[in-house]
């Protein structure tokens, strides 16, 4: 298993700025997942991310508006760039620490508000 | 691309009524199936999940899915439901193999009255 913590737990930004969101784990994961909950929907993926190389993007969801970093087995960022209104949702991490037809676990997420 | 279908959005039952949540998928090779949930205010967990083997999977707090091949479906059921079932049930797909993302279906949302 995976314990999963993201930081921060919510906030509240203005339109225009940017928010960075932590994803730590208990053990080392090759692969880290950033997902999007937008309110009463789905969670989206919006990209796959490896220790020491780029991150893997969806369709809709580009590097400019959501750099991400890994630098270590443990720890990524997301962050939301020039945030509006319609970036408002919560955000989670994932994991798959195992190597082969594992399960994902989640961290709790950030809910985001942008005003 | 790998799609998931749930059929119903909302669901309202009473405690002991039995429930059964569609799931289907789109894909034609081999997938890893899952059933999430979200209680209000909490993180997704995992219900039960299938990777091979008995189609009858049962996971926690008393559910079982069935994995259909023939139908691509991942029916959630429990027989008798409990208030603390209320939540959210998210049904996902991966391909089979490998670190392959998650994809979810629209999720169902689960009331259960006293």
């Amino acid at each position: 298993s995976a314990v999963i913590s993201q930081k921060p737990s919510r906030d509240i930004c203005q339109r225009g700025t940017s928010l960075t969101i932590q994803c730590q784990v208990d053990s080392q994961v090759t692969m880290m997942f950033w997902y999007r909950q937008q309110p009463g929907q789905s969670l989206t993926l919006i990209a796959t991310a490896n220790q020491g190389s780029e991150a893997t993007y969806e369709s809709g969801f580009v590097i400019d508006k959501f750099p991400i970093s890994r630098p270590n087995l443990t720890f990524s960022t997301l962050t939301v760039s020039n945030m509006s209104p319609e970036d408002s949702s919560i955000y989670l991490c994932s994991v798959k620490p195992g190597l082969l037809n594992t399960e994902a676990f989640f961290g709790q997420g950030t809910r985001l508000t942008v005003v | 691309a790998q799609s998931v279908s749930q059929h119903n959005h909302h669901v309202i039952l009473s405690e002991a009524a039995s429930l059964e949540l569609g799931c289907n998928y789109s894909y034609g090779g081999t997938v890893n199936l899952f059933w999430y949930v979200q209680y209000p205010g909490q993180h997704l967990q995992l219900l039960l999940k299938y990777f091979s083997g008995d189609p009858l999977v049962k996971g926690i707090k008393g559910f079982e899915a069935e994995f259909i091949k023939s139908k691509f479906s991942f029916n959630l059921r429990k027989p008798s439901v409990q208030w603390s079932d209320t939540a959210e049930y998210f049904c996902a797909v991966s391909v089979s193999g490998g670190y392959n993302k998650l994809i979810f279906g629209a999720g169902t949302r689960l009331a259960v009255h006293p």
